[in-house]
């Protein structure tokens, strides 16, 4: 079955770190786009990073030096490395895919909460 | 940076047609790409390219975009189409992806 589960969320004080996991099965993640979006509680989605399959990544404005996207082809997960974490970073985390470098996600997982709280 | 605009709600009797806007500095000229997220759900992709229809998506759900504004239709609307709406593009200039900040429909 093609899916995405994501993993490591939970309660952060602000200033510190949290990494999340985002395991593929049914695909390669290496060969394609993969995102995290995010959804602040009772907000709407937001672009947070990609790494394309050529290894490039972007980061939205609001992450940028502070989170890093990554990935294991061995173990064909999607990483995000979040630092220097605050409140307003408190979301649901997704990870998403853009089907062969696409423009548009066609697969998302559950995701999975950050609470950046002290 | 890109941003696009969406009306806060919708409202729609069932059986009859709901369209949900999407505006942005001439987006005509953009792929846009419409989720449909239903509450505690991850989002799912209903239109996109403008127009076009993931497998498993109804016919019912269509989409049109021209000079500066997108539009996400749907036709004989249910009551299990009452979910959040988003817009996205992809902002070339940035190789950033842009959400509109979401329309909830309601069927009344």
């Amino acid at each position: 079955e093609v899916q995405l589960v994501e993993s490591g969320g939970g309660l952060v004080q602000p200033g510190g770190s949290l990494r999340l996991s985002c395991a593929a099965s049914g695909f390669t993640v290496s060969t394609n786009y993969m995102s995290w979006v995010r959804q602040a509680p009772g907000k709407g989605l937001e672009w947070v990073s990609v790494i394309y399959s050529g290894g490039t990544t972007y980061y939205a404005d609001s992450v940028k030096g502070r989170f890093t996207i990554s990935r294991d082809n061995s173990k064909n997960t999607l990483y995000l490395q979040m630092n220097s974490l605050r409140a307003e970073d408190t979301a649901v985390y997704y990870c998403a895919r853009n089907a062969g470098g696409l423009d548009f996600f066609d697969l998302w997982g559950r995701g999975t909460l950050v609470t950046v709280s002290s | 940076s890109y941003v696009l605009t969406q009306p806060p709600s919708v409202s729609v009797a069932p059986g009859k047609t709901a369209r949900i806007t999407c505006g942005g500095n001439n987006i005509g000229s953009k792929s846009v790409h419409w989720y449909q997220q239903k509450p505690g759900q991850a989002p799912v992709l209903v239109v996109y390219d403008g127009s076009d229809r993931p497998s498993g998506i109804p016919e019912r759900f269509s989409g049109s975009n021209s000079g500066n504004t997108a539009t996400l239709t749907i036709s004989r609307v249910e009551a299990g189409d009452e979910a959040d709406y988003y817009c996205q593009v992809w902002d070339s200039s940035s190789d950033h992806w842009v959400f509109g900040g979401g329309t909830k429909l309601t069927v009344l």
